[in-house]
């Protein structure tokens, strides 16, 4: 596609619950990241990927979070047992081959809300 | 760690006045800057970036950003601005390292009244 598109767009569970957010990054981009913006906040690191790899998790907020991506395109951010306090908007980036700019690309975002 | 300030978290100004966006970012030896914009129910997209060189960097929009590294500052600046500019405005920075990750200040919400 023209640009990084995650899906759902909105999601809405109930506390416990588990949930799957997913990230289809720019044609060719090889660095994936994802991030999650609370309300009033800037967009905050959570996982950056090259290619398959998790290159960087440092950003993940405990072990409820996990997040994929096994072919090096389609990612997956996954959260177990879901608190009300994961409600956020989770924003996908992807950044090209042109390693200079440090350019990201962000997609619409997925609101996650949990009851 | 890093972290990039914004000063202001929300900045009225009218239509066709002159805005100025506030941003201090953490000196590293390598320091590259955004600014991204979010419009209502969007993602974020970049309006400039300052990687090297002139320190006044122009962007879409009409808007543009002057770096200082003695202030440690990137302040977003437009001379005239239009009720579509309406929306969240956020600058970054980026770590220095292999990554490219960013950090982002908490936003600046303009508002722009007819």
């Amino acid at each position: 596609g023209a640009g990084v598109s995650q899906t759902p767009s909105n999601k809405v569970t109930e506390k416990g619950k588990y949930v799957e957010l997913r990230c289809d990054p720019i044609s060719g981009h090889t660095a994936l990241y994802w991030y999650r913006q609370s309300l009033g906040q800037g967009p905050e690191f959570l996982i950056y990927f090259q290619g398959t790899g998790a290159a960087d998790d440092s950003g993940l907020p405990n072990d409820r979070f996990f997040a994929v991506r096994p072919e090096g395109s389609v990612s997956t951010l996954k959260i177990q047992r879901t608190e009300r306090g994961d409600s956020a908007v989770y924003l996908c980036a992807s950044r090209g081959p042109q390693t200079n700019t440090g350019e990201l690309f962000f997609g619409e975002g997925s609101r996650l809300t949990v009851l | 760690a890093q972290s990039v300030t914004q000063l202001d978290s929300q900045v009225p100004v009218f239509e066709e006045a002159p805005v100025e966006l506030r941003c201090n970012y953490s000196s590293s030896v390598s320091v590259y800057l955004f600014w991204y914009v979010q419009y209502p129910n969007q993602g974020l997209q970049l309006l400039l970036k300052y990687l090297s060189g002139s320190t006044l960097v122009k962007g879409i929009n009409g808007f543009e950003a002057e770096f200082n590294k003695s202030q440690t500052s990137f302040h977003l600046r437009k001379p005239s601005v239009h009720i579509s500019d309406t929306a969240e405005y956020f600058c970054a920075q980026n770590s220095g390292g292999s990554n490219y990750k960013l950090t982002f200040g908490k936003g600046t919400l303009l508002t722009v009244n007819p």
